[in-house]
C-alpha cells in the first residue's frame, strides 16, 4: 500500500512565525503536491513538484514556498505565517509526471495537517 | 476557468436508501473525473476514476457516471450504510498552465443514520 505521511496532525503557530510542514511518501512517486482545504472551497493546489529540486506554482502559491531535496520528501514552508493561512493542508503523491500527458493515475493523500495561526 | 460544483452540500439519509450525489463542471475539456471519499480529520481516498471516453465505472455498491457534453457526473450509492458516512468530493482533471491538475468541488457531506 502506498503510504503518505505528514509530520503533524495538528499545529498551532503565531503570526509571523516560519512554519514547516513535512510530507513523506514511500512509493518512489515522481509527483508530489500540496493542497489547502477550506470549508466551501474544496481543495486548492498550492505547489507541486515532478522531480527532485523541481517545483511548480499551483493556483494559490502566494505566501508559500516549497522544497524537494529528496524524492520521497516534499516540504511546504510558510515564511511568515498569517491568520488567513489557518487551514487544513493535504499532501499527495502520484506516479505519472504531471507536466505532460493525461496523468491518468490517481493521487494518494496523506492524513492532513490542521494548522491554526493565532 | 474550470469550476466544479457539488450539490447538495450536505445530505442525511436513513440506512438502506439508494442515493445520488451530483457533480457539475463548467469546461468539458477534461481528461477524467474522479470521486474521492474523506473521513473526518483524514486525507482523501480515491473511489472511482472515469476516463473522458467512458460513461461509467462501478465498484461494489458505488456507480459513477460521466456526461461530458452536459458537464455532469453522478455518484450512485446503493443500499447506504452508516459506514458510508463521510464527505464525498469530485475532481475534474484537465490540462492547464503547462501541466495537468485536479480541480476539486467543495464536497457533499453525507450522514447515514441507522
Amino acid at each position: 500500500d502506498v503510504k503518505v505521511t505528514q509530520s503533524s496532525r495538528y499545529l498551532v503557530k503565531r503570526t509571523g512565525e516560519k512554519v514547516f510542514l513535512e510530507c513523506v511518501q514511500d512509493m518512489d512517486h515522481e509527483n508530489m503536491f500540496w493542497y489547502r482545504q477550506d470549508p466551501g472551497l474544496g481543495l486548492r493546489l498550492i505547489y507541486f513538484s515532478y522531480d527532485v529540486k523541481m517545483k511548480e506554482k499551483g493556483d494559490i502559491p502566494e505566501g508559500y514556498s516549497v522544497s524537494r531535496e529528496k524524492k520521497e520528501r516534499f516540504s511546504l514552508i510558510l515564511e511568515s505565517a498569517s491568520t488567513n493561512q489557518t487551514s487544513m493542508y493535504l499532501c499527495a503523491s502520484s506516479i505519472t509526471p504531471s507536466q505532460w500527458g493525461t496523468g491518468t493515475d490517481t493521487q494518494y493523500f496523506g492524513p492532513g495537517t490542521r494548522l491554526t495561526v493565532l | 476557468k474550470q469550476e466544479v460544483t457539488q450539490i447538495p452540500a450536505a445530505l442525511s439519509v436513513p440506512e438502506g436508501e439508494n442515493l445520488v450525489l451530483n457533480c457539475s463542471f463548467t469546461d468539458s475539456a477534461i481528461y477524467n473525473l474522479q470521486w474521492f471519499r474523506q473521513d473526518p480529520g483524514k486525507g482523501l481516498t480515491s473511489l472511482l476514476l472515469i476516463q473522458s471516453s467512458q460513461r461509467e465505472q462501478t465498484s461494489g455498491r458505488l456507480n459513477a457516471s460521466l456526461d461530458k457534453s452536459s458537464g455532469r457526473s453522478t455518484l450512485y450509492i446503493a443500499a447506504s450504510q452508516p459506514g458510508d458516512s463521510a464527505t464525498y468530493l469530485c475532481a475534474a482533471r484537465r490540462f492547464s498552465g503547462g501541466y495537468n491538475k485536479l480541480i476539486f468541488g467543495a464536497g457533499t457531506r453525507l450522514a447515514v443514520h441507522p
